[in-house]
């Protein structure tokens, strides 16, 4: 399996202040998919953004976006005007089975 | 509304007690999964399954196998549960196509074996 990392467990933020979360990942493949899942406190897991590795555009989702580099192989997560709601954990995944440990996020009113 | 139900939230079992989990997704996905989910380690891949009866191994298989007799309905079972098999279970389901390798998630069996 390839390998995803996620070297910040956890970060606090101000309300209304923009956060960024880092990840990195290993692999050979040329053509993949790569996703940020938000898993909230007690709550299901769900999709926050996703990027097609072929596309150089970096994916945007409202206030939630992505710094893709292909060839650093990074995929990083800015969430920029931070809600109270968007505290939760926060994993990158590689495709369909390779997940980081995840970032806690904490927002702070 | 897509939706992954998780037949229970918390379940309590003693070692070498077999421990069926159950998944139920109404999306007529063909791929389902199972996951472990521990602190400072993330999700591990356990089982999945990209079509009826059909199941491949994941990263740690070792004591549990799986079940998929219908295509929305899949199991995880603990052979005989240890106490390191205490954690939180997620099943996830998703279908090959435009949105390939998303994953929808159910809400989560947390495992403790005593």
């Amino acid at each position: 399996a390839q390998t995803v990392t996620q070297s910040q467990p956890e970060m606090s933020v101000q309300e209304a202040e923009t956060v960024t979360l880092s990840c990195t990942y290993d692999t050979s493949e040329n053509n993949y998919y790569l996703f940020w899942y938000k898993q909230p406190p007690s709550r299901q897991m769900i999709l926050v953004i996703r990027q097609e590795a072929y596309k150089q555009q970096n994916a945007t989702e409202n206030r939630f976006s992505v710094n893709f580099q292909k060839a650093a192989k990074s995929f990083s997560l800015k969430i920029s005007d931070s809600q109270l709601g968007d505290t939760a954990m926060y994993f990158c995944a590689f495709m369909k089975r390779s997940f980081g440990a995840g970032t806690t996020v904490t927002v702070r009113a | 509304d897509v939706k992954v139900t998780q037949s229970s939230r918390y379940l309590v079992k003693r070692t070498g007690e077999k421990v069926f989990l159950e998944c139920v997704q109404d999306m007529d996905h063909e791929n389902m999964f199972w996951y472990r989910q521990d602190p400072g380690l993330g999700l591990r891949l356990i089982y999945f399954s990209y079509d009826v009866k059909m199941k491949e191994k994941g990263d740690i298989p070792e004591g549990y196998s799986v079940s998929r007799e219908k295509k929305e309905r899949f199991s995880l079972i603990l052979e005989s549960a240890s106490t390191n098999q205490t954690s939180m279970y997620l099943c996830a389901s998703s279908s090959p196509g435009t949105n390939s390798y998303e994953q929808y998630f159910g809400p989560g069996t947390r495992l403790t074996v005593t």
